[in-house]
């Protein structure tokens, strides 16, 4: 069964840095590429970086510069660290499978940027 | 970026009854590996997104025959045939052609 659990959310102030977590299970997880997507407070689902398996990365033009996704295949993590936080980025953060349509999601994890 | 537009934004339906979401895209979604890459995703009260259709009119495993996607280029649509309690949620399309990759605002299913 294929399984994404993030971590790493939580509470940060403004201009702060947070390094999400998403353990993937179930599958090869070196053979896929990963996403994050991300979902502001009773708002619409916004994509916000993708990694290819061969390591081609890409962001959305509202976190590039800050945020920087990578992965460990010997863990079977993705990770997302995110640098200089803003107020506009509160939101949850998903892990998803995929890069063209992501299949499968995690159950997300929560990040509040406030002072 | 693509902008992917949605209609309605929300649709209130009798249980039983037909259901459609319609999305557009600012360009082609066709891709140069000749690919359609519109996916639609479906996310329910508390949880997260689940992918109900990929590459236009494929169904993911799972998934009730009941939701069937179609279109070309720059104009699809999500066809619910009858709708169920557990069909209630916000719906979005998603295109996996350009980068960054962008989705639509969502169209929120009720039951009337």
């Amino acid at each position: 069964e294929v399984q994404l659990v993030e971590s790493g959310g939580g509470l940060v102030q403004p201009g702060g840095s947070l390094r999400l977590s998403c353990a993937a299970s179930g599958f090869t997880f070196s053979n896929y590429a990963m996403s994050w997507v991300r979902q502001a407070p009773g708002k619409g689902l916004e994509w916000v970086s993708g990694l290819f398996d061969g390591g081609r990365t890409y962001y959305a033009d509202s976190v590039k510069a800050r945020f920087t996704i990578s992965r460990d295949n010997s863990k079977n993590t993705l990770y997302l660290q995110m640098n200089s936080l803003r107020a506009e980025d509160t939101a949850i953060y998903y892990c998803a499978r995929g890069i063209f349509g992501p299949d499968y999601w995690g159950q997300g994890t929560l990040v509040t940027v406030s002072s | 970026d693509v902008v992917m537009t949605q209609s309605p934004l929300s649709l209130s339906v009798t249980l039983g009854q037909p259901a459609s979401i319609s999305c557009s895209s600012s360009q082609s979604l066709v891709h140069s590996d000749g690919n359609t890459y519109l996916n639609w995703f479906q996310q329910r009260p508390g949880q997260s997104p689940r992918r109900l259709i990929y590459k236009v009119s494929n169904r993911d495993s799972g998934v009730p025959d009941r939701f069937s996607g179609s279109g070309s280029g720059t104009d699809f649509t999500l066809k619910i045939s009858r709708v169920e309690a557990e069909d209630v949620g916000v719906y979005y399309c998603m295109q996996g052609t350009h980068w960054p990759r962008t989705f639509g605002h969502g169209t929120e299913v009720e039951i009337k």
